[in-house]
């Protein structure tokens, strides 16, 4: 979706290495989703953050760390990436009055050597 | 514990049938459940929500069942179309803060 943009679409990196994955979003929504996507596993969420104070822990938050610099904006970060942290990752937003539909980017594809 | 089951066997369905997938989950009691169409190297996009008194939802070509009793979903594709081969995940309302928890999809395949 063009509403929700994501950079960059592809990271080959080295195992140590800092990484910093970015979000964007036209769609003026208050919530914004980290998510990682693994082959046979359903999403599983990173982090959350309802408004730009308020940065929530999800499922699998260890080795993560997120910035929400404004509404429209939020970018994931891993400090010393791992190869178990090779995978999809997707942003999504999503608006409070809209019984939790999420509107997702097109992902990035994270290759950690 | 808690989960949500998908297929996890591609279904393979000729043109023109109704595709079926099932969604089943233990150990939640949503508020909604939804669907989701996701294809290769994209991400998910929404189709269809429907809320735990609601028993069925229709949109065009797309039904939703809710039973809440079988803890289960099922989502139909009537008239099928090879444009309509992609992955299809669930998603419920179901963690901490009323996060979605999401299944591992099912690849639906339709063949001309």
């Amino acid at each position: 979706d063009a509403d929700v943009t994501q950079t960059p679409r592809n990271r080959i990196t080295k195992t140590g290495k800092r990484i910093m994955l970015e979000c964007s979003q036209t769609k003026g929504h208050d919530r914004m989703y980290w998510y990682r996507q693994d082959p046979g596993l359903g999403l599983r969420l990173i982090y959350y953050s309802f408004d730009v104070k308020d940065i929530n822990k999800g499922e699998i938050s260890d080795g993560y760390s997120v910035s929400r610099q404004a509404q429209a904006k939020f970018s994931l970060s891993l400090e010393s990436a791992i190869p178990n942290q090779t995978a999809l990752y997707f942003c999504a937003t999503s608006d409070r009055s809209g019984g939790e539909t999420q509107y997702f980017g097109p992902g990035t594809r994270l290759l950690v050597l | 514990s808690q989960k949500i089951e998908q297929n996890s066997e591609a279904l393979n369905i000729q043109e023109g049938k109704t595709a079926t997938l099932t969604c089943n989950y233990t150990n939640y009691s949503p508020a909604y459940l939804q669907w989701y169409r996701q294809d290769p190297g994209r991400g998910p996009v929404f189709l269809l929500l429907i809320r735990e008194n609601e028993k069925e939802k229709r949109k065009e070509r797309l039904k939703v069942t809710f039973d809440t009793t079988l803890k289960q979903s099922l989502f139909h594709i009537t008239a099928s179309q090879p444009a309509d081969s992609a992955t299809y995940l669930c998603a419920l309302e179901g963690g901490s803060n009323y996060q979605l928890i999401w299944g591992a999809g099912t690849k639906l395949i339709i063949k001309p």
